[in-house]
């Protein structure tokens, strides 16, 4: 069984300064875990994924994500907001061998100017 | 290259109507999914299959159904529509081949509301 949990529904953050999203997983195999963006009315987009290889993974728009198997995290991060970071961001994990995809809850991610 | 397409994307139901979201991929990808997508809730798999002539349930099938007679199509399917069922529902795509996972395609969706 898979789980993710994404600690804060909503965070906001001023532009230009550092962008943390928590998440956090169960995993029964060794996790693929995923990340997706998706703006106001529109479908998911990939912003990085690990599967196993190197565990800081960097993504689109200068995203990235570091793997902690320690502390079954996979937080988001970037180090400097821009307003058109604005969108709900999901986490998500599958195994290998898995044939579906658990996602969190969210969170919405505000950019103050 | 159209990957994903999902069509409508919006439709009105009233109670009792039924319809089918359909959900076309053109990437030969074996493995597709319905997921729900409700305001905090994230995405829920509805259904889902691992190649053509095989579906199975995930989280939340109930009131949908599903075929998958081409490795193209993955319709769905609400027979009697219900209030609960208002949403915006997400076809996804998947490939995995020789034990690598190329990782999954979204389409963008269909807004479905029942009055």
């Amino acid at each position: 069984a898979q789980s993710v949990t994404q600690l804060g529904s909503h965070v906001s953050v001023s532009e230009g300064a550092l962008v943390l999203l928590r998440c956090n997983y169960s995993s029964s195999v060794p996790p693929y875990l995923f990340w997706y963006v998706q703006y106001p009315n529109q479908g998911l987009q990939l912003l990085l994924k690990y599967t196993s290889a190197a565990t800081l993974v960097k993504g689109i728009n200068g995203f990235e994500a570091e793997f902690k198997k320690s502390e079954t995290s996979f937080h988001l991060t970037k180090p400097s907001a821009h307003m058109s970071d604005a969108a709900e961001y999901f986490c998500a994990v599958t195994g290998f061998g898995n044939e579906k995809l658990t996602f969190g809850t969210g969170t919405r991610l505000t950019i103050i100017p | 290259n159209a990957g994903v397409t999902q069509t409508p994307k919006f439709r009105i139901l009233k109670i009792g109507q039924s319809m089918t979201l359909q959900c076309t991929q053109d990437m030969n990808h074996n493995y597709m999914y319905w997921y729900r997508q409700d305001p905090g809730m994230g995405l829920k798999l509805i259904y889902y299959s691992v190649g053509a002539g095989i579906t199975d349930k995930g989280e939340v099938p109930n009131g949908y159904n599903v075929s998958r007679s081409t490795t193209e199509d993955f319709p769905l399917r609400l027979e009697l529509a219900a209030p609960s069922q208002t949403s915006v529902y997400f076809c996804a795509s998947r490939q995995i081949i020789r034990g690598i996972d190329y990782g999954y395609t979204f389409g963008s969706g269909t807004r479905l509301t029942v009055v």
